[in-house]
């Protein structure tokens, strides 16, 4: 089973224009991450937030953490059309994450 | 560097028949863990080995094998394949357990078709 919900599912945008990811998880976490995958390939690491961490930036990503009421988002500001992907959320450690759905997110430029 | 490398990319099998994934993860981590992901759907833990023992086990029948051999390279087994296995079976690595980072380092994958 699924540990997080990702919303939207899928999200199409123009080049330029800002992305915004949420994920909602169920149980209680030391950290949750943020990964990328473009159709079919394997998983890249983005970003990874600290439970008690409320923010975090790397280059144009930026993620929230709000423990309590136990989600995440993800923003990609002035997108371009090579951030086209699936983005994923996970929550776990030691080897063992349990991902989200993801989100589809198609930049149109 | 190389980073994770997985053997095949893709093959096709029959239903009822056997198949062997491997791994090699980055040089120097020695931790290995094995996902499936059905398509449209987000990867599933199957297993983690850290130096070469069994860490980890997620969800999946006993049909589902692995091991971790010295050179922590990893193979994973399917036996008795059914039309449900067909996924992208990814392999990745970390350093450690990854109880500190927690970042996982994920190959290409294999793509297995059962018929």
């Amino acid at each position: 089973s699924q540990q997080g919900e990702e919303d939207p599912q899928a999200l199409s945008i123009q080049e330029g224009e800002n992305a915004t990811m949420n994920c909602s998880y169920k149980t209680s976490i030391n950290n949750l991450q943020w990964y990328r995958q473009n159709s079919g390939r394997g998983l890249v690491h983005l970003i990874l937030i600290r439970s008690n961490e409320r923010e975090k930036h790397s280059g144009r990503l930026r993620v929230t953490l709000d423990t309590s009421k136990k989600s995440s988002s993800l923003l990609i500001t002035a997108s371009r059309a090579a951030d086209t992907a699936s983005y994923f959320c996970a929550t776990g450690e030691g080897g063992k994450l349990i991902f989200g759905q993801g989100t589809e997110l198609s930049v149109k430029p | 560097d190389a980073g994770v490398t997985q053997s095949p990319t893709h093959l096709i099998k029959t239903r009822g028949q056997h198949v062997t994934l491997r791994c090699s993860p980055i040089s120097g981590h020695k931790s290995v863990s094995w996902y499936q992901q059905v398509l449209g759907q987000g990867p599933q833990f199957i297993f983690q080995y850290y130096e070469k023992e069994e860490r980890g086990r997620g969800n999946f029948p006993d049909r589902f094998s692995a091991r971790q051999f010295p050179n922590y390279s990893s193979e994973l087994n399917v036996n008795a394949l059914l039309l449900g296995d067909s996924a992208l079976y990814l392999c990745a690595s970390s350093l450690d357990r990854g109880l500190n980072t927690g970042e996982l380092f994920f190959g290409e994958g294999s793509r297995l078709t059962v018929l």
